[in-house]
């Protein structure tokens, strides 16, 4: 059964660093998304990104955070200079339509833990 | 924006007990879907049910779209159902789905 693949499992780094977290979304889905939750919390939506663009993102994603997709297969966060509170647990998901039209399927997620 | 809230947000269960879990939305949705995240934190599709009702082995669940409530029944329940169930909704016009906050499930031997 086909899956969103995300690396790694675990990451830890400095606060101030640079990290960059890789996903590999289902093959033939078009939509992709990065979410996070921190410890304890809900699941809460970064941004979606489609046809090679940001289509929609949330107040939390701002100029410290970015996504590409470099090649026909991952789809990447990455986060410029990170601060503790950007420990969490991160997940990607995609779908083949909108997540409004069609199930989303999510990624077994990164844990960031920022020292 | 949408709210969504999930009850009751704690469950203690003998194994083989039956349980029904709740989510509550505060709009008109196109996209339901419910998760279990599994103590490892990964986040399993249950299922996806924008209205009607799903059955998946001692799981199912019902969405009435039109009452903005949607159930997950859980029947003859395991140690391994344990874990934190979450509700997500998306509506149209937007790429987001929103979480509701959860509803840890303890099942004990």
């Amino acid at each position: 059964e086909p899956e969103v693949t995300q690396t790694p499992s675990h990451q830890v780094t400095q606060m101030g660093q640079e990290v960059i977290l890789r996903c590999v979304p289902i093959s033939n889905h078009l939509y992709f998304y990065w979410y996070r939750q921190i410890l304890g919390q809900k699941v809460e939506f970064l941004v979606s990104f489609y046809n090679n663009e940001i289509s929609e993102k949330s107040e939390i994603f701002d100029d410290q955070f970015s996504v590409e997709r470099p090649d026909g297969s991952n789809f990447t966060l990455k986060i410029r200079s990170t601060k503790l509170e950007d420990s969490a647990m991160y997940f990607c998901a995609s779908s083949a339509q909108g997540a409004w039209a069609t199930e989303a399927f999510f990624g077994q997620g990164t844990r960031l833990t920022v020292v | 924006g949408i709210q969504v809230e999930q009850s009751p947000p704690d469950l203690i269960l003998q194994e083989g007990a039956n349980s029904t879990l709740r989510c509550n939305f505060s709009d008109s949705v196109n996209n339901l879907q419910w998760f279990h995240q599994n103590p490892w934190g990964q986040l399993i599709n249950l299922f996806y049910i924008p209205s009607g009702t799903k059955q998946n082995g001692r799981l199912s669940a019902t969405t009435v779209a039109t009452e903005r409530y949607s159930l997950l029944y859980i029947s003859s329940s395991q140690t391994t159902d344990s874990g934190v169930y979450f509700c997500a909704v998306g509506q149209g016009g937007s790429e987001k789905l929103v979480f509701g906050k959860g509803t840890k499930l303890t099942v004990n031997p």
